[in-house]
């Protein structure tokens, strides 16, 4: 799988836009953006995944670059729970591929 | 619905012990998946069952680590002769397994502390 590059931490002020970004320039044509996170404690929990196009769901959105080599993740109104750890993972989308997660970034809301 | 369960949530053991820790995935659910996650670090993969069968367990750090889902649906993870390094939370993930979406559900892990 290709490999990702995330800032290792960000802030953001509850109620504002939350940006995460993610670098995935050496990423294969097959290959999709994944986008988990796992609060303190438990464990962790899928948001969305793309492949070219920009996608939203209740969670997020995924904006990824048309060259596909980043993406930013979105969480357009952060709230206290969202502080947690987010992992950009680049995959193939069929089963039996693990999950190579990477450090991600520590996101943190603040009141 | 239930979502994938793991037992003990904590285990305590001395070093060189036999340890088993359970994983009960989502009824229907063919993939099953271990992780373990050391301290600061993300999740790391140790085994891939598709069925009854071990498709990938290539992420296994060395033969005291062993794995088997005899029924397809339920899984135990061996650790033998535990060593302190083993200390780690260690993760369960099941998802349908067909391509596609292919989302993996987790279970909050057991937290294995070796003395």
């Amino acid at each position: 799988d290709a490999k990702t590059t995330q800032p290792t931490s960000m802030d953001c002020a509850e109620g504002r836009a939350a940006n995460l970004p993610c670098n995935h320039s050496t990423i294969s044509g097959n290959e999709y953006v994944y986008w988990y996170r796992q609060i303190h404690s438990q464990g962790p929990q899928y948001i969305i995944h793309g492949l070219k196009n920009n996608e939203t769901n209740e969670m997020a959105s995924l904006i990824i670059t048309e060259d596909r080599k980043s993406s930013t993740l979105i969480l357009p109104h952060a709230t206290l729970r969202d502080t947690a750890v987010y992992y950009c993972i680049v995959r193939v989308a069929d089963s039996g591929y693990a999950l190579n997660f990477g450090k991600g970034t520590s996101l943190l809301v603040t009141p | 619905g239930a979502g994938v369960s793991q037992t003990p949530s904590n285990k305590v053991t001395e070093k060189g012990k036999y340890v088993e820790l359970r994983c009960d995935p989502i009824s229907g659910h063919t993939a099953l998946y271990w992780y373990r996650q050391s301290l600061g670090q993300g999740p790391e993969f140790l085994i891939y069952f598709q069925g009854t069968g071990a498709a990938d367990d290539s992420g296994l750090p060395n033969d005291r680590f062993f794995a088997v889902r005899p029924e397809g649906s339920v899984s135990t993870l061996k650790i033998q002769r535990t060593e302190r390094g083993d200390s780690a939370v260690y993760l369960c993930a099941s998802s349908l397994g067909t391509s596609g979406r292919n989302e993996q559900f987790f279970g909050p892990g057991t937290r294995l502390t070796v003395l």
